[in-house]
């Protein structure tokens, strides 16, 4: 089945970086995009970034552009989002989400999330 | 942007009630629009995309509907399990991709 997990969250302090990663498996990863999806503390869902399955195709929501990049290893099935100049407000729980082939936009697998937190 | 606007942003109800979430969208987005189930602690699932096309594991007392601007989630009779918070999210025009803020469902 399809399974995406999440790591590389912690601690850090304002203005500080980390790399998330997000392993997959159950499915043919190369021919799926993928999506990075935060949700802050008791607030609702917001899409961060998109990349396309050969990576050619890369999105970003205006809150992160400059600052988040995200990658794909399609050899080693993994999906990355490195942070650099973390705020306070970057704090979340990070998902890494994917879909159908042709559903570009329609999450429809998601993992279970890998938290980050952003604090002096 | 598009925004989405979810009502009400609480629905309480008693079991077997019929619940009735709304997503509005501020241009058409056609029906490419998506709802998701959270409950606590865990990831987003997906109940329908495109409007109303059934998720695997979607339950048949769920449903959706509309096209354009408005967009319902139905559960026809609620169970205790459907307690979570409902978000809808269109694919129609992008980036970015846009989440409604969400209806929460409470048992009464």
């Amino acid at each position: 089945q399809v399974q995406l997990v999440e790591s590389g969250g912690g601690l850090v302090k304002p203005g500080g970086s980390l790399r998330l990663s997000c392993a997959a498996s159950g499915f043919t990863f190369s021919d799926s995009y993928l999506s990075w999806i935060r949700q802050a503390p008791g607030k609702g869902l917001e899409w961060v970034s998109y990349i396309s399955d050969s990576g050619s195709t890369i999105y970003y929501a205006d809150s992160v552009k400059g600052r988040f990049t995200i990658s794909r290893d399609n050899a080693k099935n993994s999906l990355y989002l490195q942070i650099n100049s973390l705020r306070a407000e970057d704090t979340a729980v990070y998902f890494c989400a994917t879909g159908w082939p042709g559903f570009y936009g329609t999450f429809h697998y998601w993992g279970q999330g890998t938290p980050v937190t952003v604090s002096s | 942007e598009i925004v989405l606007t979810q009502s009400p942003a609480t629905l309480s109800l008693s079991p077997g009630e019929r619940a009735t979430l709304s997503c509005r969208a501020s241009q058409s987005i056609s029906s490419y629009l998506a709802w998701y189930q959270q409950k606590p602690g865990q990831p987003p699932r997906l109940l329908f995309y495109d409007a109303s096309n059934r998720a695997t594991g979607t339950p048949a007392r769920f449903s959706g509907s509309g096209s354009g601007t408005d967009f319902t989630l139905t559960i026809s009779s609620l169970e205790p399990e459907d307690v979570a918070v409902y978000y809808c999210q269109q694919r129609s025009s992008w980036p970015p991709l846009t989440f409604g803020g969400g209806t929460k469902v409470e048992i009464k």
